[in-house]
C-alpha cells in the first residue's frame, strides 16, 4: 500500500534555532496536506499543498512540495516554544481513495 | 459550528466489555475516519467512510466495527474490549471527495484494564 515516511522522528532544539521535517512518498501525490498535534491535543489542519514545486509561508512556517509530488517539507525559521509538538504530513497517492499519514516528527523546544 | 464532537471523552473499560464510540460532526462532510493513536506514536486508520452508506477498512480494523448511521454520524464499537485497545481514538472528518483536509474531534481516552 502507500507509503509516507517522514523523518526525523524526533527533533530537540533551542529557542531561536530553525527546524525542518521532512516527508517522502514512493508513489506520486495528488497532494499533500501538513497538520500540528500540540501535547495532548488532537491533530490540527495547517495546510495543503497541491502543485508542483509550490512554496506556502505560514509566518515563520514554510511548505514545500518537490517538484516531482513525491515529497514535501517543513520548515520552521527561529522556533519558539509555541511550536513545540508533533508535525504530520499526510498525502493522497493518486490513485487511491484517501489520505495516508506519516508517523510524524515531535518538535521540543528548549528555553 | 462545533465541527466534530465526540463522546464520551473518556473511558475505562474491563477487558470483554463492549462499547461505542460515538462521533458527529457539522460540517456537511462526506467523508468520515477513525484513527486510533498509541502514546507517543503517529495515527493509525482503523475505518473510514468515503460517504454515507460506505464503509472501508484501514490498517488496524480488527477488533471494530464502524456504523455510518448517516451523513452526520459515524461511530465505533469495540465488541470485547482487550488491553491492547487502550488508546486515544480520534474521528475525523473532509468535505470528500478529492477534498482531503481532515477535520479531527477532540478525541476519547480510552483505557482497558
Amino acid at each position: 500500500g502507500q507509503q509516507v515516511m517522514q523523518i526525523p522522528q524526533y527533533q530537540h532544539v533551542q529557542e531561536g534555532e530553525d527546524f525542518t521535517t521532512y516527508c517522502n512518498s514512493s508513489t506520486t501525490l495528488s497532494n499533500i496536506q501538513w497538520y500540528k498535534q500540540r501535547p495532548g491535543g488532537h491533530p490540527v489542519f495547517l495546510i495543503q499543498l497541491v502543485k508542483s514545486g509550490e512554496v506556502k509561508k505560514q509566518k515563520r512556517l514554510t511548505f514545500q512540495f518537490g517538484e516531482a509530488k513525491k515529497n514535501s517539507s517543513l520548515h520552521i525559521t527561529a522556533t519558539q516554544t509555541t511550536d513545540v509538538g508533533t508535525y504530520f504530513c499526510a498525502g493522497r497517492n493518486t490513485n487511491a481513495g484517501k489520505s495516508t499519514f506519516g508517523d510524524g516528527t515531535t518538535l521540543t523546544v528548549k528555553p | 459550528n462545533a465541527g466534530v464532537t465526540q463522546t464520551p471523552k473518556f473511558q475505562v473499560l474491563k477487558t470483554g466489555q463492549s462499547m461505542t464510540l460515538q462521533c458527529a460532526q457539522d460540517m456537511n462532510h462526506n467523508s468520515m475516519y477513525w484513527y486510533r493513536q498509541d502514546p507517543g506514536m503517529g495515527l493509525r486508520l482503523i475505518y473510514y467512510s468515503a460517504s454515507e452508506g460506505t464503509t472501508d477498512k484501514g490498517e488496524v480494523p480488527n477488533g471494530y466495527n464502524v456504523s455510518r448511521l448517516n451523513k452526520r454520524e459515524f461511530s465505533l464499537r469495540l465488541e470485547s474490549a482487550a488491553p491492547s485497545q487502550t488508546s486515544v481514538y480520534f474521528c475525523a472528518s473532509s468535505p470528500g471527495p478529492l477534498t482531503d483536509t481532515q477535520y479531527f474531534g477532540p478525541g476519547t481516552r480510552l483505557t482497558v484494564l
